[in-house]
């Protein structure tokens, strides 16, 4: 079965500064790998995935997240942070032969944007 | 398109007492799946359908049932609610094909029970 982590319950940024929010994987294979954000009171909505090929992907508000497979690591990264990015940000692996492709979802990081 | 409802926003309930979670998707997606949100565990799954007629279980599926009659909808069964069961829950819907393969949510019912 396929675990994901993310050892950053918080971060704190300054708003116009650069952002990297860290995801690891267990998994025995090259997953599908994604990262969805929560809005305050709202559901989550998909902003990028990688399922193969190119390892840096993009995504939508301005993300990019970065698949490195020798260190399991699915990283999210922004050259410079909005107000407004302000989120939950969850990263999420499903298998990607066999199971059931429903995705299973790190804990969350809470990022904080400061003015 | 609607996407993904979720029927009430917000319940209580008081302990012992059932009620059924409502979710429909207008996309004619296949899979369909129920998770939990707790502070600090994230997303936790506790069942999902792959079609009509065909459930599984996920991490937490005690004390929740689930039916898949139709493509559309996806309910939540909780039998004898209990203070644990506190929580946001939401139902999220996919194709499942490759090229897609995102997870749509609905907005979530914060449940309480008392």
């Amino acid at each position: 079965a396929q675990s994901v982590t993310q050892p950053d319950i918080h971060i704190t940024v300054s708003e116009g500064a650069s952002l990297e929010l860290r995801c690891n994987y267990s998994y025995g294979a090259t997953p599908y790998l994604f990262w969805y954000v929560q809005s305050p009171g709202q559901g989550l909505q998909l902003l990028l995935k990688y399922f193969s090929g190119d390892t840096l992907v993009q995504g939508i508000k301005g993300f990019e997240a970065e698949f490195k497979r020798s260190q399991s690591s699915f990283n999210l990264r922004k050259p410079s942070v909005h107000w407004s990015d302000a989120a939950e940000y969850f990263c999420a692996v499903a298998p990607s032969s066999g199971g059931s492709y429903i995705p299973t979802f790190g804990r969350g990081t809470s990022l904080i944007v400061h003015p | 398109n609607a996407g993904v409802t979720q029927t009430p926003k917000f319940q209580v309930l008081k302990t012992g007492q059932s009620m059924t979670l409502q979710c429909a998707q207008d996309m004619n997606h296949e899979y369909m799946s129920w998770y939990r949100q707790d502070p600090g565990m994230g997303l936790r799954l506790i069942h999902y359908s792959v079609g009509a007629g065909i459930t599984d279980q996920g991490e937490v599926p005690n004390g929740y049932n689930v039916s898949r009659s139709t493509t559309e909808d996806f309910p939540l069964r909780l039998l004898s609610a209990a203070p644990s069961q506190t929580s946001v829950y939401f139902c999220a819907s996919s194709s499942g094909a490759l090229s897609s393969y995102e997870q749509y949510f609905g907005p979530g019912t914060r449940l309480t029970v008392t």
